[in-house]
């Protein structure tokens, strides 16, 4: 059974803070995929990670991906309150997109 | 400028009663997503279009169904509306998912609300 987990699932920070999520899936793709999703909206794509080694950052936000060990994680730098939202990371095998099971991400002032 | 456009954004049906959501892009497209995603859960993937090729996921229920009538429209039918249907109904287009930098592009999404 194909599986994209996400941890932690729910994540509570203080601004300033560093934190990291991760991302763990059971079988091979070589491209993975962040999303950002504020409540009671849409999801807005973050990045797009094509290979192993592939990392990218936009603002305080950076993505990396390892597909050796199936794993990508999304780094949070001095995080502010505006990147309270739920962020959702998936795969692409077989032309369909899998979804993780999303962290919910609040930024305490 | 919308690219992926979803009507209505809310729509309040009766149990049983035959409803309809559409989505249109802009962005010709290849492949249309329609996801349905239900209060803190992932997106769960109903079927796609790739062009004119319908895909199915295996556990969609039989109620719901797909029609892609050209490139830029696609539509969601459901044909008698259970409570559990109530969620949020995402289309999404892709280029083509194969392709190099190719990513998903969502709508605003459709509340359904089933009474």
């Amino acid at each position: 059974e194909l599986k994209v987990e996400q941890n932690p699932l729910f994540l509570s920070m203080q601004e300033g803070k560093n934190y990291t999520i991760y991302c763990n899936y059971s079988t091979t793709s070589d491209r993975l995929y962040w999303y950002r999703q504020d409540p009671g909206k849409s999801l807005e794509s973050l990045f797009v990670l094509l290979s192993n080694g592939a990392v990218k950052q936009e603002g305080r936000l950076m993505a990396s991906l390892d597909t050796k060990a199936r794993l990508s994680t999304l780094h949070i730098t001095a995080a502010v309150h505006d990147l309270s939202a739920t962020y959702f990371c998936a795969i692409l095998t077989g032309n369909q997109f899998y979804f993780g099971t999303g962290t919910s991400l609040t930024v305490i002032p | 400028d919308a690219m992926v456009i979803q009507n209505p954004r809310y729509q309040v049906t009766q149990f049983g009663k035959p409803v309809t959501l559409s989505c249109s892009q802009t962005l010709n497209h290849n492949v249309m997503y329609w996801y349905q995603q239900k209060s803190s859960q992932a997106p769960k993937l109903l079927f796609h279009y790739y062009d004119k090729d319908f895909n199915n996921e295996a556990d969609t229920p039989d109620n719901f169904q797909s029609r892609r009538p050209n490139t830029s429209f696609c539509f969601l039918d459901i044909r008698s509306p259970g409570l559990g249907d109530a969620a949020m109904y995402l289309c999404a287009t892709s280029r083509d998912p194969g392709g190099y930098t190719d990513t998903q592009y969502f709508g605003p999404g459709t509340r359904l609300t089933v009474l």
